[in-house]
């Protein structure tokens, strides 16, 4: 156990479906993010937010919405999803944002299978 | 922009010795990072490097040099356990200090 929760685990849906992932952290940590993971390429950033503030948008589309209601909480808003969505998607805290250092604690992700 | 290379799968044996390596093209260097995933689970945390040399922590070391963009990641006495997914990412100034993933490397570990 990392600390980071993620629901669901697994989530089927189609493309004119409406859904949200949750990601939670018990450790009381100041920035969260959310990754894309896809078979043979690297962890692909998404979205960060520091302080409940997003700080980083690295050029997701406006089918992916993210929010964060307070600093253990993280939602990621999913609309009209494409079939090469499909991938696994995790969740990261880590105490600060700044400085370089700092480790990064997973959640297990929720695998998505788009229609 | 940044460039992490490391080799896509290795297979060791169980008992052995394996190293994986990662190299990578930046500017603003601030750190590598080593994250373990089995199948169907989180990242793990294994090690950070910022300084040239050797870091030791039981089974596991990580080597760095900076000047050389390269990184390894050493297993002694390997186990079945330690097949998983091994993750190099790197830390720079210029991406707001959040680090950027290597595609990672699947090592397989046989009796």
């Amino acid at each position: 156990e990392t600390g980071v929760t993620q629901t669901p685990r697994h989530l089927v849906m189609g493309m004119t479906n409406k859904k949200s992932l949750k990601c939670e952290q018990h450790l009381g940590h100041n920035a969260m993010y959310w990754y894309k993971q896809s078979a043979k390429k690297p962890l692909e950033l998404m979205f960060v937010y520091s302080l409940e503030e997003r700080v980083e948008n690295n050029s997701v589309p406006s089918r992916f919405s993210p929010e964060c209601p307070n600093s253990s909480h993280l939602f990621l808003h999913l609309h009209t999803l494409q079939p090469e969505d499909s991938a696994l998607y995790l969740c990261a805290s880590s105490q600060e944002l700044a400085g370089g250092q700092e480790t990064q604690y997973f959640g297990p992700g929720t695998r998505l299978l788009v229609l | 922009g940044q460039n992490i290379d490391q080799p896509t799968e290795m297979t060791a044996t169980e008992g052995a010795i394996v190293q994986i390596n990662c190299t990578y093209q930046t500017s603003g260097f601030n750190g590598l990072f080593w994250y373990q995933q089995h199948a169907g689970e989180a990242p793990t945390f294994l090690s950070y490097n910022v300084l040239d040399g050797l870091e030791e922590k039981g089974r596991f070391s990580s080597f760095l040099s900076r000047s050389k963009g390269y990184s390894y990641l050493l297993l002694k006495e390997l186990q079945m356990k330690d097949s998983a997914s091994y993750l190099c990412a790197v830390v720079t100034s210029g991406g707001s200090y959040i680090p950027t993933f290597g595609r990672g490397t699947s090592l397989i570990v046989h009796p």
